[in-house]
């Protein structure tokens, strides 16, 4: 069975900073899907970014991008000049593909202090 | 805009009360899910489905079942509501090999 490690459960920094937020997860599949997703203190989890495990170039969305490391099983996000809307709980999630289950790391709270 | 609405924000149940939580999807997703959210454990599934009148367990069935009788419709159910299933409760939907989309969260808090 797949599983998703967030080492990191909570994580503060100052607003314009960079902030990396780890994720390692387990398996022995070899295509599969990795996302990062949101959820602010109004508790509607949104997308943040997805990966392809195929595709070898890292994902970008503005201020977000993330460092795939397919060996290495780890699938970290990186926020450039945080704002305070940053502000959430972030979960890593695993998704084999083909498969119904997505699986879901134990998250990390982001506080990002004015 | 893609949505997905859970019937309840907050609820407040007494022990040993049968609980209903609904969850309507309006993006003709095959797969629809039910997943707790605890402090420190993440998200761990309860149910899913992926086609109407059918479903699987998740990681965490015990104490719940679910009904799936239309497809943009899924229900969780606590038949009989005890303390230890205070929780946050959400739904979510998706297709195959796509990204998921959650509702706003129910807080249940079974006293």
């Amino acid at each position: 069975a797949q599983t998703v490690t967030q080492s990191q459960p909570e994580m503060s920094v100052q607003e314009a900073e960079t902030v990396t937020l780890s994720c390692t997860y387990d398996t022995s599949e070899n295509n599969y899907y990795l996302f990062w997703y949101k959820q602010p203190p109004s508790r509607q989890m949104i997308l943040v970014i997805r990966q392809e495990a195929y595709k070898q170039q890292n994902a970008t969305e503005n201020r977000f991008s993330v460092n795939f490391q397919k060996a290495a099983k780890s699938f970290s996000l990186k926020i450039s000049d945080s704002q305070l809307g940053d502000t959430a709980m972030y979960f890593c999630a695993f998704l084999l593909q083909g498969a119904q289950k997505l699986v879901f790391g134990q998250g990390t709270r982001l506080t990002i202090n004015p | 805009d893609v949505k997905v609405t859970q019937s309840s924000r907050y609820l407040v149940k007494r022990t040993g009360e049968k609980v209903f939580l609904e969850c309507v999807q309006d993006m003709d997703h095959e797969n629809m899910f039910w997943y707790r959210q605890d402090p420190g454990l993440g998200l761990r599934l309860i149910y899913f489905s992926y086609d109407v009148k059918m479903k699987e367990k998740g990681d965490i069935p015990e104490g719940y079942s679910v009904s799936r009788e239309k497809k943009e419709r899924f229900s969780l159910i606590l038949e009989s509501a005890s303390t230890n299933q205070t929780s946050m409760y959400l739904c979510a939907s998706r297709d195959r090999d796509s990204e998921a989309f959650f509702g706003q969260g129910t807080r249940l808090t079974v006293v």
